[in-house]
C-alpha cells in the first residue's frame, strides 16, 4: 500500500449532475496530481497542485477543478457531468523535487447513467 | 514529452525473466525513461527509471540502448503476482514541481503457470 486514500471507492452519477471525489495524501508529500482512466486506457493526467495552487493542467475542460487544502488533501470536482466521465480517478501524492515516484491510491470508480 | 510505443501484450512462463521492450526513438537528450506498471483494480506503481545508463533495483532491471531510442524492462524471474499492465514513460525531468506523467496503453504481461 501507497498511504494514498481515496474516497468513495465506487459513485454513480446521472448525467448533469456534480461530483466531488476525495484523496488524502501520503504524510509529508505536498503535490498532488489527479488522472483520469477510461476502460483500456492509460491514465490520463487532469492536473496537479502545490501548495494548494494548480500548478499544471492537461486536457480537461473547466468543468474539471481542484482543490488542496493545508493539510495536502485534495478534491476533485466535476460538474454537468456526462456519459464520458464514466472512468477511474486516480489521484497521485508525491514530494517535489524528485525523480519522481508518484504514489497512486486505488482510485475512485465513476459511472454516469 | 516523447511518445513511446509497447507491444499490447505479452506472455511470460512463472520462474522466468520477463522482458519488455519500448521504442522511443524521438526521445531527446533531457529526458528520462521511466517504467510504471498497474495491477488489476489498483493504481500505478513505480518501478524504475533511468536516463542513459542501466539500472537495477530490487523490483527489476532497465537497460537503455546506447542511443537511448528504446529500452527494456527485465523481471528477473516473474511470478504470478507479476501479472499487469507495464507502462513506458518518458519525460523531461526539471527542478519545479510539475511532475505530469504521460501514459501510453503500456503491455499487458500475462505470466503463467
Amino acid at each position: 500500500e501507497t498511504g494514498v486514500t481515496q474516497s468513495p471507492t465506487h459513485l454513480i452519477k446521472t448525467r448533469g449532475q456534480q461530483v466531488t471525489l476525495r484523496c488524502s495524501s501520503q504524510s509529508g508529500h505536498n503535490t498532488v496530481s489527479w488522472y483520469q482512466q477510461a476502460l483500456g486506457q492509460g491514465p490520463q493526467f487532469i492536473f496537479q497542485y502545490y501548495r494548494e495552487e494548480e500548478n499544471g493542467r492537461g486536457n480537461f475542460p473547466p468543468r474539471f477543478s481542484g482543490l488542496q487544502f493545508p493539510n495536502y488533501s485534495s478534491e476533485l470536482n466535476v460538474n454537468a457531468l456526462e456519459l464520458d466521465d464514466s472512468a477511474l480517478y486516480l489521484c497521485a501524492s508525491s514530494f517535489p523535487g524528485q525523480h519522481i515516484e508518484q504514489y497512486f491510491g486505488p482510485g475512485t470508480r465513476l459511472t454516469v447513467t | 514529452d516523447a511518445k513511446t510505443t509497447q507491444p499490447p501484450s505479452m506472455d511470460c512462463a512463472e520462474g522466468r525473466a520477463a522482458n519488455l521492450p519500448c521504442n522511443h526513438s524521438t526521445i531527446s537528450g533531457n529526458e528520462y525513461v521511466y517504467w510504471y506498471r498497474q495491477i488489476h483494480s489498483q493504481g500505478p506503481q513505480y518501478i524504475i527509471h533511468g536516463l542513459k545508463n542501466n539500472e537495477t533495483n530490487e523490483m527489476a532491471s532497465l537497460i537503455i540502448t546506447e542511443d537511448r531510442k528504446s529500452s527494456t524492462l527485465i523481471l528477473p524471474h516473474a511470478t504470478l503476482r507479476d501479472t499487469a499492465v507495464y507502462y513506458c514513460i518518458v519525460r523531461v525531468v526539471s527542478g519545479g514541481s510539475n511532475y505530469k506523467l504521460t501514459f501510453g496503453k503500456g503491455t499487458l504481461l500475462t505470466v503463467n503457470p
